[in-house]
């Protein structure tokens, strides 16, 4: 079974820059997470989906960040404009929904470094 | 808001000693999981929780939830180099669908 895949995995860029990171959950998991890992830190959940409907958005900072799942699949996260503090590792994370929907997968991370 | 407290933030320890580390909250968790994380790589699951007292293992991995249900910890028995990593308790509170991660307990093991 195919993990979680996320892209790119590393991106740099100026603050006040946009950028954006792509997430595909494994096959069949209806509940999406997009969480950030600042250095030393534990996940901090920015969004949760179940299918293409937002969950929880209370720690996402919508001045800057948008988040979107269309189809119920594949997900984007936004951020625009960046500013320094963002950097961070932006983690995707899916689980399957119904009985064991707390297990969470995670994929390896998009690394985000705004100078 | 609901916080988790884990404890130690590091560890040093030998090859083939074993290890315990916990984690607290002030409110209860209806749910426990503890992760690993490598460097680079995104937290891989170890064990869930979904009971009270309920005792899970996996390998030489052991973790509890905690009668009070709000606390949780992990023991590795009989380290070896790979267990090297940053493991995460998280915890999922009752009348909410967010899972809470604490700041990690980093194990160093000595060869």
């Amino acid at each position: 079974e195919a993990g979680v895949a996320q892209s790119p995995r590393y991106k740099i860029i100026e603050k006040r820059q946009s950028v954006a990171f792509w997430c595909n959950p494994i096959s069949g998991h209806a509940t999406l997470y997009w969480y950030q890992q600042i250095l030393g830190q534990g996940p901090k959940l920015l969004i949760q989906f179940q299918n293409n409907g937002v969950v929880d958005d209370s720690q996402l900072p919508k001045d800057r960040f948008s988040a979107e799942r269309l189809k119920g699949v594949d997900s984007t996260l936004k951020i625009q404009p960046a500013k320094l503090e963002d950097s961070a590792v932006y983690l995707c994370a899916s689980s399957p929904g119904g009985s064991g929907s707390y297990e969470q997968y995670f994929g390896p991370g998009t690394r985000l470094t705004v100078t | 808001g609901q916080q988790l407290n884990q404890s130690p933030q590091s560890m040093f320890i030998q090859e083939g000693e074993d290890v315990s580390m916990n984690c607290t909250s002030s409110s209860i968790f209806n749910t426990w999981l503890w992760y690993k994380q490598d460097p680079g790589e995104g937290p891989v699951l170890l064990i869930a929780l979904y009971k009270a007292g309920e005792l899970t293992s996996n390998g030489r991995l052991t973790a509890q939830f905690g009668i009070t249900r709000k606390d949780s910890f992990l023991n590795i028995s009989a380290s070896i180099p790979s267990d090297v990593g940053i493991y995460f308790c998280a915890g999922r509170g009752t009348g909410g669908f967010k899972t809470i991660f604490g700041a990690g307990t980093r194990l160093f093991v000595k060869a």
